[in-house]
């Protein structure tokens, strides 16, 4: 089993839809979790972090439920422009030791 | 905006051939990577560092070695290209971040370089 999985996709969708993806994790002792998004051809940029509280940036929540041990990334009001692939990334770390472990990955494609 | 390079960014060569990727930044960020990605696949780490003089294998067996004489300086070297090592390698580095909606190891990601073995 992968120690992150993530539903590959794709995921189309029409502007202006609530489109979420989940992103499950198999090591407990897991600590902070990203959203990370990555274009066509580039390299992936930091979207936000995820939090036990839930947090949200604009048209993006995130929320962590660690008794389930997945992540949640929502994304309102679906834009062109979000049309990507939503990486999901989860840290172990102590010690000096730090192992980062990233998903392969949930392609969105907004259509108008 | 994220301040870490990487040259080439496209780089054809031949078969045998030695090339290293360069990977520079200027963060001040102990800890650095190298991932391997081809196209719409999932990333795999082949090497990071914890600082200087401190180089580890990833999850993905890699011909490749690194060497980490300077805090800003990550270069991947391969002795002798192959076909098979056809891909796009991409550098990052991280800092435990403390801020907004983006704390935590963030790392920061180079453009990459995109290398064909010939």
């Amino acid at each position: 089993r992968k120690e992150v999985e993530q539903d590959p996709g794709p995921f189309n969708v029409p502007e202006g839809a609530t489109v979420a993806f989940n992103c499950t994790y198999s090591n407990s002792a897991s600590q902070s979790f990203f959203w990370y998004r990555q274009d066509c051809r580039k390299e992936p940029k930091l979207l936000m972090s995820v939090y036990s509280s839930g947090n949200e940036d604009g048209r993006f929540t995130a929320q962590l439920n660690r008794a389930s041990q997945y992540i949640s990334l929502l994304i309102r009001d679906s834009k062109l422009s979000d049309s990507a692939t939503y990486l999901c990334v989860v840290n172990r770390y102590g010690g000096g030791y730090q192992k980062v472990t990233f998903g392969t990955g949930t392609k969105l494609q907004v259509i108008p | 905006e994220a301040d870490i390079y990487q040259t080439p960014r496209y780089l054809v060569i031949g078969t045998g051939k030695k090339i290293t990727l360069e990977c520079s930044q200027t963060m001040g960020h102990d800890k650095m990577y190298w991932y391997q990605q081809d196209p719409g696949m999932e990333l795999h780490l082949i090497h990071y560092s914890y600082g200087v003089n401190s180089t580890e294998k990833g999850d993905l067996s890699s011909e490749s070695t690194v060497s980490r004489i300077r805090t800003e300086h990550f270069p991947l070297t391969l002795e002798s290209a192959r076909p098979s090592h056809t891909s796009q390698y991409l550098c990052a580095s991280s800092e435990f971040g403390t801020s907004g909606v983006k704390r935590g190891f963030e790392q920061f990601f180079g453009p990459g370089t995109r290398l064909t073995v010939l």
